[in-house]
């Protein structure tokens, strides 16, 4: 399965401040999403990072607040913004293409103070 | 709503005994469902994945049993490991791959040497 990449591996960051988190994969992926997991709860789906085009995001996520961006087949960024104690949370990046399961990287641990 | 559900926040098993994990759905659009494995400061790891058009899928000494009518799906591991105690989610999607999962909020098995 492809090696997935997360940068940073965990933050403290202030509140009212953004992060950008990057996402990088080995091999060229068909899709990529990106996924959040909030303490002591599941993970929930933000969005589908669309290669060359805006992403699709997910009833009660926008894209204003967090941006997403994939220039290519293997890479792609999502931004927390103006960020609260609320966003502290897990943020996952996974990759799959049509009939395979997705596979996850390590994720980003985000603390807000 | 939630529309995959584990009932079973934690569970404790012998080590060398059989550890069955239980998941649930609501959503009759499934038609793929999948195990993870989670541990501490790591992503999902994928584990098994069953189609709705079987009722059992086997890997080593993980097999998944799904039972479309009652709208139930099990994970069976035996014998079980210590290595095995972890967070396990059930996730379920309408595509393999090109499509959003949707979690439960995952059990946690211990393994008791």
């Amino acid at each position: 399965s492809a090696v997935i990449s997360q940068k940073p591996s965990r933050d403290i960051c202030q509140r009212g401040t953004s992060l950008t988190i990057q996402c990088q994969v080995d091999s060229q992926v068909t899709m990529m999403f990106w996924y959040r997991q909030q303490p002591g709860q599941s993970l929930t789906l933000i969005a589908t990072a669309n290669q060359g085009s805006e992403a699709t995001y997910e009833s009660g996520f926008v894209i204003d607040k967090f941006p997403i961006s994939r220039p290519n087949l293997t890479f792609s960024t999502l931004t927390v913004s103006n960020m609260s104690p609320e966003d502290s949370s897990i943020y996952l990046c996974s990759v799959g293409g049509f009939g395979m399961p997705q596979h996850f990287g390590d994720g980003t641990r985000l603390s807000i103070l | 709503d939630q529309q995959v559900k584990q009932n079973s926040p934690s569970l404790s098993v012998q080590e060398g005994r059989i550890s069955i994990l239980n998941c649930d759905y609501t959503n009759s659009m499934f038609d793929y469902f999948l195990w993870y494995k989670k541990y501490p400061a790591e992503g999902p790891t994928f584990l098994i994945s069953i189609s709705s058009i079987k009722d059992k899928n086997e890997d080593g000494r993980f097999t998944v049993f799904l039972n479309k009518s009652a709208k139930h799906l099990s994970l069976h591991i035996v014998p079980s490991q210590p290595g095995d105690s972890a967070v396990y989610f059930c996730a379920a999607s309408a595509v393999l791959g090109n499509e959003k999962l949707t979690f439960g909020t995952g059990t946690r098995l211990t393994i008791i040497p």
